[in-house]
Order: C-alpha cells, then sequence, then structure tokens
C-alpha cells in the first residue's frame, strides 16, 4: 500500500510569489491535514480536510490556503511568499476510522 | 504556536543504554502518538495510545499514556545506532475519530554512539 506522497520533494521560489504543494493520501484515506515544520516554531498545525470540506484551521494568515478534491488528493497554497514561510510542508492522512495519522516525506520550501 | 514540553531536549547514549523521554501537556488528550523523524524525511509513526493508562509496545520501543491524560512516555532498550532521530510526540482531541489536528512536542534528539 503506497504512503503518503507529497509533491514537489524541494523547491526555491523568490519573495512575493506563490507556491501550490500537492498531497495524495493512502488509498483509502478521506481525511488530509497539513503542517508546517520550522526550527523555531516546530510542527505546527496548517489546516484540515475532509470529503473537500475544511474541517479545522491553524493559526496561519489568510496567504496559506488549502483545497481537497473528489479523490480525496489535497493542495496548499501559500501566496505572497516570505522569507519566513521556508520551512518543511508535511501533509498528513487519517482513515475514515480510527485515529492514526500517516505523514509523508514533505515538501521543503526555501523562499529567498 | 502551541507545542508541548518534552525532555530531554536532547541525548547522547552509548549503543546498548536505555532510553526514556516524556511528553507533558496542560490540555487534557484523549490520543497521545509518539513519532521518529529522520532528517529530511517526514514524522514515522512509532506508537499510538487511546486510553489513559494505557502500556504499548512495538519491539524495544514502550509507551505509555498518563493517567490524568495530559502526559505520556516513551522508552527505547537497548538502543541501536539505527534508533538516531528526533522523536516527537503528539497528542490529539479528538471525538469520533473528528479531526487530525495534533498538537506536537518540542521534540528529542537522540545520538547513539556505537
Amino acid at each position: 500500500k503506497a504512503g503518503v506522497t507529497q509533491t514537489p520533494r524541494y523547491l526555491i521560489k523568490t519573495r512575493g510569489q506563490q507556491v501550490t504543494l500537492s498531497c495524495s493520501p493512502i488509498s483509502g484515506h478521506r481525511s488530509v491535514s497539513w503542517y508546517q515544520q520550522t526550527p523555531g516554531q516546530g510542527l505546527q498545525f496548517l489546516f484540515e480536510y475532509f470529503s473537500e470540506t475544511q474541517r479545522n484551521k491553524g493559526n496561519f494568515p489568510g496567504r496559506f490556503s488549502g483545497r481537497q478534491f473528489s479523490n480525496s488528493r489535497s493542495e496548499m497554497n501559500v501566496s505572497t511568499l516570505e522569507l519566513g514561510d521556508s520551512a518543511l510542508y508535511l501533509c498528513a492522512s487519517k482513515p475514515g476510522q480510527g485515529n492514526t495519522i500517516y505523514f509523508g516525506e514533505g515538501s521543503w520550501l526555501t523562499v529567498v | 504556536g502551541q507545542q508541548l514540553n518534552q525532555s530531554p531536549q536532547s541525548m547522547f547514549i552509548q549503543e546498548g543504554e536505555d532510553v526514556s523521554m516524556n511528553c507533558t501537556s496542560s490540555s487534557i488528550f484523549n490520543t497521545w502518538l509518539w513519532y521518529k523523524q529522520d532528517p529530511g524525511e517526514g514524522p514515522v509513526l512509532l506508537i499510538a495510545l487511546y486510553k489513559a493508562g494505557e502500556l504499548t509496545s512495538n519491539g524495544r520501543l514502550t509507551a505509555q499514556f498518563g493517567i490524568t491524560r495530559k502526559d505520556s512516555f516513551l522508552n527505547i532498550s537497548a538502543s541501536i545506532p539505527s534508533d538516531v532521530g528526533i522523536y516527537f510526540c503528539a497528542g490529539q482531541m479528538n471525538y469520533g475519530g473528528a479531526t487530525n489536528k495534533l498538537i506536537f512536542g518540542t521534540g528529542t534528539l537522540l545520538a547513539v554512539q556505537p
């Protein structure tokens, strides 16, 4: 069974640009969440989607947004990038039943 | 952002030694999870705990869900070099599986000297 797949793995963007990251959850998992990991703040919850609806949102500015498609795949977008947005962005999925959450390998974003 | 108190921050041990780390929170959780993260990779789930007082093992790893529901600990017995990495606890408040939101600990860096 394939794990959570994130693309791209690495990318470099310039301040002011926008970026879209993609996540394919484990087959059969309908719940997808996103986390940001930085050395200073650690792992912080961004948002969560279930059945194409945002179910929960962390304390991040409106520049951070996401969506989920009917096949459970999810994307997150960050607009007007700032240097502080440089981070590892992690996607996680969970089956409909049970509380076990599985993470992908992450997308490394560097903003210059 | 919110983070759980995890200690110790780092540990440098000899191969074969046992390791213990713990996590405390001011909030009650109804699920505790322990993850290991290698450099440049995503967290890998080690153990999941669902009931207060629960003690669960996964090979050389043992974790417990504190009876107050505000803490958890992880033990690693007879450490080996591949145990090197950062270990994170994570607490989850969920009802009926309604949310994925995890609050993570600050992490414990483990280094094992062969």
